[in-house]
């Protein structure tokens, strides 16, 4: 699977957007870009996942570049509960996939 | 939480003891996973399983035995538990939707010390 890069931290004020980056320039033709989050210890939450169309669902957007070598998760109003470390997975799909997780983004929401 | 549960939540366990811990779904999905997360580091894949009794490595899987007897029961062991070992421990499923894509969906953890 490709390897993935993010920013270490970013912020974000409450009621913003949260624009977070992330780099796959190895992706392949049939892996998928995934996101998800980790709030304090709890179990890694999926967000949201796309190929190459942008997607959206009640929770975020996702953005993929045209090349697909990059991708952006928007979060378009951002709560303190958003809170969390968010981690950009680029996987294949179909069989079941094996998620290989970096350090991720740790994003923080301040008032 | 996609119906994921793991047992225990919270462990404290000696060198050199054995250790099971159990992940059940409430659901009949095909593909369960075995992740690690030590401090500071993203998770990393132990074991996973494509059907009843049908399991493979993953990452880092030594010291770790895995079984799968039913399809809602995901036992991960630990022969002689090490102070490496030392790890919140969480269980995944995975959920095919539309167009065969998987995506996974994570139970709460069990954090696992071993003294």
């Amino acid at each position: 699977d490709a390897k993935t890069t993010q920013p270490t931290s970013m912020d974000c004020a409450e009621g913003r957007a949260a624009n977070l980056p992330c780099n796959h320039s190895t992706i392949s033709g049939n892996e998928y870009v995934y996101w998800y989050r980790q709030i304090h210890s709890q179990g890694p939450q999926y967000i949201i996942h796309g190929l190459k169309n942008n997607e959206t669902n009640e929770m975020a957007s996702l953005i993929i570049t045209e090349d697909r070598k990059s991708s952006t998760l928007i979060l378009p109003h951002a709560t303190l509960r958003d809170t969390a470390v968010y981690y950009c997975i680029v996987a294949s799909t179909g069989g079941g996939n094996k998620l290989t997780f970096g350090t991720g983004t740790q994003l923080k929401v301040e008032l | 939480d996609a119906g994921i549960t793991q047992s225990p939540r919270h462990k404290v366990t000696e060198t050199g003891t054995p250790v099971t811990l159990r992940c059940h779904q409430t659901e009949n999905h095909r593909y369960m996973y075995w992740y690690r997360q030590d401090p500071g580091h993203g998770l990393r894949l132990i074991h996973y399983s494509y059907g009843v009794k049908d399991t493979d490595k993953g990452e880092v899987s030594d010291g770790y035995s895995v079984s799968r007897s039913k399809t809602e029961d995901f036992l991960l062991t630990l022969e002689s538990a090490t102070s490496s070992q030392t790890s919140v421990y969480f269980c995944a499923i995975s959920v095919v939707a539309g167009l065969s894509t998987d995506t996974q969906y994570f139970g709460p953890g069990t954090r696992l010390t071993v003294l």
